[in-house]
């Protein structure tokens, strides 16, 4: 029931772009992005509800295909404020399970 | 507007002891998820509730773990009779709606067992 995230871990250089994949064998309602800092909360980053639907948030956007069943956060022009760990959410689309769940992480390391 | 109050931010308890954390959600959020995270891993669902039930909680141990949101006062927490392999980091996030609003985590309280 966990979504899948790709890859584990990514390192780039101030400037560079980076995408990170969410996945599930589940139909889902919405898919949502969070980061987390290192010995912090969890921060909200952006939400989708519609297929296809993308959204923005300064240079980090995202999109999600309903009928893939996936989700892909892009990372572009990378801040070294970028760094810390990536997390997608999802809400499955039938009536069965009412949990919301996070993918396993994804580590993004940003360097000057 | 206050964010999702944990407390306590810290606990150390001994084997066999009772823990308990505390969530006061955000006003106006009905809604309380509560997630374990162990170093360097992601977060774990654990259970789900909205105001006085237990919506989901197929992601809680069924031993020595409960979880309540009553009508007034915070969301807990209980862990009875802790082992060393509960210490971690617990998160609750709070919403008001389930299926369109974001979720707000609070800051999370780490337990160690020591």
């Amino acid at each position: 029931q966990q979504p899948v995230q790709s890859p584990q871990a990514v390192i780039l250089r101030e400037g560079e772009d980076a995408v990170i994949n969410c996945s599930s064998s589940k139909a889902l309602y919405s898919v949502h992005w969070y980061r987390q800092k290192h010995g912090e909360a969890p921060v909200f980053l952006m939400i989708l509800l519609k297929g296809g639907e993308q959204k923005g948030h300064e240079k980090i956007s995202a999109s999600f295909n309903e009928k893939k069943q996936q989700s892909s956060l892009y990372l572009t022009a990378s801040q070294l404020s970028y760094s810390g760990t990536y997390f997608c959410g999802t809400e499955r689309g039938d009536n069965y399970g009412q949990n919301f769940v996070f993918g396993p992480g994804t580590r993004l390391s940003v360097l000057p | 507007n206050a964010g999702v109050m944990q407390n306590p931010r810290h606990l150390v308890r001994r084997r066999g002891q009772e823990a308990r954390l505390r969530c006061s959600p955000m006003k106006g959020h009905s809604h309380v998820y509560w997630y374990r995270q162990l170093p360097e891993e992601g977060l774990k669902f654990m259970v789900y509730l909205q105001k006085e039930n237990i919506i989901d909680e197929s992601g809680m141990p069924k031993e020595r773990f409960s979880a309540e949101f009553p009508k007034e006062g915070p969301s807990i927490l209980r862990i009875q009779q802790v082992v060393r392999g509960d210490s971690a980091a617990y998160f609750c996030a709070t919403a008001r709606d389930r299926l369109t609003g974001e979720l707000f985590f609070g800051e999370g309280s780490r337990l160690t067992v020591l």
